[in-house]
């Protein structure tokens, strides 16, 4: 079956411009959770989202918001983009509470603010 | 506080040998999941066990088993008969089932090397 399609893969951004990251869940999947990787930082919750509804919010900034749709697939957008926003953003799809088979993670995709 | 501790930022093995790779965490929270993922220098998380808080035995799942000891709210993973493939970031989550959805906090991961 098809895996996470997160894109673009790679995203090079100017500071002060928006970005918008797209994630695809696994088919019959309503959960998407959004992670933020820096090497500073480690794995952080950013939100996930159910059946189009925000359910949980990390600590995050405003700037950090996202969306799902009704066929699952999910956005995450920044806006005002800094510096220190460059990181490896992963989502993960699953059921509702998976336990024994696991979120399922996308490839990430990897931001860039310069 | 840290949630989930790892103390190891980066182990060798040699290959063929088995290894523990150290977890632990902290939760008021009678009811938590708690996962290993394995993420190779491609970035993808990759699931590899799952214990909840009720279980009561150890999981396996091929050469991967969790070492739980709840009382001292730790969560190894040991990994038997390393290969070189398993050179990774190794990364401990949990889940509380207080709060309604599907977040993991996650440790800061331990970086395994396995030696030829």
């Amino acid at each position: 079956k098809a895996g996470v399609t997160q894109t673009p893969r790679y995203l090079i951004k100017t500071r002060g411009q928006q970005v918008t990251l797209s994630c695809s869940p696994i088919s019959g999947h309503r959960s998407v959770s959004w992670y933020q990787q820096t090497p500073g930082q480690g794995l952080q919750f950013l939100f996930e989202y159910f059946s189009e509804t925000q359910r949980n919010k990390g600590n995050f900034p405003g700037r950090f918001s996202g969306r799902q749709f009704s066929n699952s697939r999910s956005e995450m957008n920044v806006s005002t983009l800094e510096l220190g926003d460059s990181a490896l953003y992963l989502c993960a799809s699953s059921f509702d509470r998976p336990d024994n088979y696991g979120y399922t993670f996308g490839s990430g995709t990897r931001l860039t603010v310069v | 506080a840290q949630k989930i501790t790892q103390t190891q930022p980066g182990m060798f093995v040699q290959e063929k040998e088995a290894v523990t790779l150290d977890c632990t965490y902290d939760t008021s929270d009678p009811s938590y999941g708690l996962f290993w993922y394995k993420q190779p220098s491609s970035g993808e998380m990759i699931f590899l066990i799952y214990q909840g808080s009720y279980d009561q035995q150890n999981a396996t799942e091929g050469r991967y088993s969790l070492n739980f000891q709840k009382a001292r709210k730790s969560a190894n993973l040991v990994i038997s008969a390393s290969q070189l493939g398993d050179s990774a970031m190794y990364f401990c989550a949990m889940r509380e089932d207080n709060n309604a959805g599907n977040m993991l906090t996650f440790g800061g991961g331990t970086r395994l090397m396995v030696k030829p």
